[in-house]
């Protein structure tokens, strides 16, 4: 299995700030991966899938970089509705394996 | 409008079975490779087992393989997840999520999860 390393695991922020969470392989995996935004008590939603590419009603201020072993969440202005927790996906082998998460709260 | 809508959750002993289901509507349901996902409470995110489409290919996680199948029908608009022998640590709540662009094992859509509570 490939395994992922998502930091930080807990990320500190106010309205209005950029901020960028990483994800970083144990083996390269091109550009197969995805992005989650999970808020308290209801599902996954998929933000970005091929690493970069934003899922149809996601807000612009999201977008994915990277690919190989080492890829990026950005928020370029944060909202109050993206204080939630991310996670990122590799899709590149099975089984197909989540990093531990990062939860964004209000500083 | 896409949704998925999970059902069958509840408390079981070690040991015992529970059948979840998952009912699809909105996409053709035929068309898409299928999911269960699960997240114990207040952890991560875990894949659980993978249909394709017509239901020919079929896979499982290590932790649930040889206990759980997975089964769907195309004509009913239905997923299903057999579990058995089920453990303490099968506790979480479970998702049924669409497969993304075919062969492609990211997910999509979500539905909003039953809870498995496995306990004496």
């Amino acid at each position: 299995a490939i395994w992922m390393t998502q930091s930080p695991s807990l990320l500190s922020a106010s309205t209005g700030d950029r901020v960028t969470i990483s994800c970083r392989m144990s083996q390269g995996i091109s550009s197969y991966l995805a992005w989650y935004q999970q808020k308290p008590g209801k599902a996954p939603e998929l933000l970005i899938y091929a690493a970069s590419t934003l899922q149809s009603g996601v807000p612009s201020r999201f977008s994915g970089s990277g690919s190989g072993t080492d890829f990026t969440l950005t928020i370029s202005c944060l909202q109050s509705e993206d204080f939630a927790t991310y996670y990122c996906q590799q899709y590149y082998s099975f089984p197909p394996t989540f990093g531990g998460g990062t939860k964004v709260e209000i500083k | 409008e896409v949704q998925l809508v999970e059902s069958g959750g509840g408390l079981v002993q070690p040991g015992g079975s529970l059948r979840l289901s998952c009912a699809a509507s909105g996409f053709t349901f035929s068309s898409y490779e299928m999911n269960w996902v699960r997240q114990a409470p207040g952890k991560g995110l875990e894949w659980v087992s993978y249909i394709s489409s017509s239901g020919s290919t079929i896979y499982y996680a290590d932790s649930v393989k040889g206990r759980f199948t997975i089964s769907r029908d195309n004509a009913k608009n239905s997923l299903y997840l057999q579990m058995n022998s089920l453990r303490a640590e099968d506790t979480a709540v479970y998702y049924c999520a669409r497969g993304g662009l075919q062969g492609l094992y990211y997910f999509d859509y979500w539905g909003q999860g039953t809870l498995v509570t496995v306990s004496s």
